[in-house]
């Protein structure tokens, strides 16, 4: 599959533990913001969104934090599972284009 | 609903080459974006279409390269001639959106080109 770079920041969890992958956008001006996981030889696929509006948005297993402040945003998985293992990215909008961060490989250890 | 289909899942070309590259977006959605990956650049936005209309087409690095939209259910991005820095994995993506923020985006599995 593809990987997204030679040099991804990675993220080893044990199985069962929670995971934390952190993003830091560019665009003040940016008002929505989305977390995708992406496996190998796949394209990306969506977890949660949220909006500029909102700070926290929960789903099933997994948070999106945001905090406009600093420009960062954060993907909380709990319970993480060998199936989490890809690699995640954060992408923010701003007027319809979106723009992608580099990316996290996150890798679950059994 | 299918997802968005993209074909080939694979091709191998010469340079020089012309490379066509082919998405159906999902049914009912108005937004139809074509990205590229390589592991140097990340996912780059390449150029995106409302209602068939081309909006931006910035992210299209250079003339070889043109995307069209004839009807709502197709697409294609053409490369022509290729060269061996075009090799990479392309995706196709499509929202249903009518506001000033665009929806999810729903993505392809991709198109891996490789240009000899």
């Amino acid at each position: 599959g593809e990987s997204v770079g030679l040099h991804l920041p990675t993220l080893s969890v044990q199985e069962g533990d929670n995971s934390i992958i952190n993003c830091a956008y560019s665009n003040s001006a940016s008002d929505y913001f989305i977390w995708y996981k992406q496996e190998s030889g796949k394209g990306p696929q969506f977890i949660i969104d949220i909006r500029s509006n909102m700070d926290k948005r929960q789903g099933q297993r997994v948070t999106v934090l945001l905090n406009k402040t600093v420009k960062h945003l954060s993907l909380q998985i709990a319970a993480t599972q060998p199936g989490d293992s890809a690699v995640y990215f954060c992408a923010e909008s701003n007027f319809n284009k979106f723009y992608f961060g580099s990316g996290t490989k996150l890798n679950v250890k059994p | 609903d299918a997802g968005v289909i993209q074909s080939p899942r694979h091709e191998v070309t010469e340079m020089g080459q012309e490379v066509t590259l082919r998405c159906k977006p999902i049914s009912g959605h108005d937004y139809l974006f074509w990205y590229r990956q390589t592991m140097m650049r990340g996912l780059e936005l390449l150029i995106y279409f409302n209602n068939n209309v081309p909006i931006d087409d910035s992210g299209m690095p250079e003339d070889r390269f043109s995307a069209k939209m004839p009807n709502a259910s197709f697409s294609t991005l053409k490369i022509q001639p290729s060269e061996p820095r075009d090799s990479a994995v392309y995706f196709c993506a499509s929202s249903f959106a009518a506001r000033r923020s665009t929806d999810t985006q729903y993505f392809g599995p991709g198109t891996r080109l490789t240009v000899l």
